[in-house]
């Protein structure tokens, strides 16, 4: 019963470094989502993939790049870190109830 | 465009107290209507939703909560509180005909319980 499973937990950055997040999920799910939130922010949507092959863009998504790599891995890249991007990061998987995993700490210094 | 508006930033209740916590949304044409929580250093689990049907939804851990689309209001409620229910409650909405698009979150309202 693994769900939705993201790597790193935690992870430190110096500005200018880049990274990549990893999520897969077992359950078979079309859609996968990236979620950021911040203090007094909510979730916000970075990006987010329908179904394999397609990516959109969300409320949030310039300093990012995501893969949809198979059904089960969503990816987010950030390729220049920057102190803004200093976050907690969520991904989620979906048929219509959205099931998160349990997030990476992610701080740019 | 959706939109989700949480108008209390924190609420306090007695252990034992009823609780409410206030959502209230906007949408084109019908909603699908999400209750999540997140408990500290975890990610969101999924309370209850609404699709269609009775106004008032019972969900996860003795959380109902009631729909009513004239005040376009989907607020979550728990007859007697527990101090173990503290914690960020989030709502959720996106139009039921839109397919599998993101759900709108609003900013989430922190639940004290006091013993």
């Amino acid at each position: 019963n693994a769900g939705v499973t993201q790597t790193p937990k935690f992870q430190v950055l110096k500005t200018g470094q880049s990274m990549t997040l990893q999520c897969a999920q077992d359950m078979n799910h079309n859609s996968m989502y990236w979620y950021r939130q911040d203090p007094g922010m909510g979730l916000r949507l970075i990006y987010y993939s329908a179904s394999e092959g397609t990516t959109d863009k969300g409320e949030v998504p310039n300093g990012y790049n995501v893969s949809r790599l198979n059904k089960r891995e969503f990816s987010l890249r950030l390729e220049s870190a920057a102190p803004s991007q200093t976050s907690v990061y969520f991904c989620a998987s979906s048929p219509g109830i959205q099931y998160f995993g349990a997030g990476t700490r992610l701080s740019v210094l | 465009a959706q939109s989700v508006a949480q108008p209390e930033d924190q609420v306090n209740v007695a252990e034992g107290n009823p609780l409410t916590v206030k959502c209230t949304y906007s949408v084109s044409g019908n909603p699908y209507l999400f209750w999540y929580v997140q408990y500290p250093n975890r990610g969101l689990q999924f309370l209850l939703k609404y699709i269609t049907g009775d106004n008032l939804v019972k969900g996860s851990y003795g959380f109902e909560a009631e729909f009513n689309k004239s005040q376009t209001s989907f607020h979550l409620k728990k007859p007697s509180a527990l101090v173990s229910d503290s914690a960020l409650y989030f709502c959720a909405v996106r139009a039921l005909r839109s397919g599998n698009t993101p759900l709108v979150f609003g900013k989430g309202t922190r639940l004290s319980v006091i013993a």
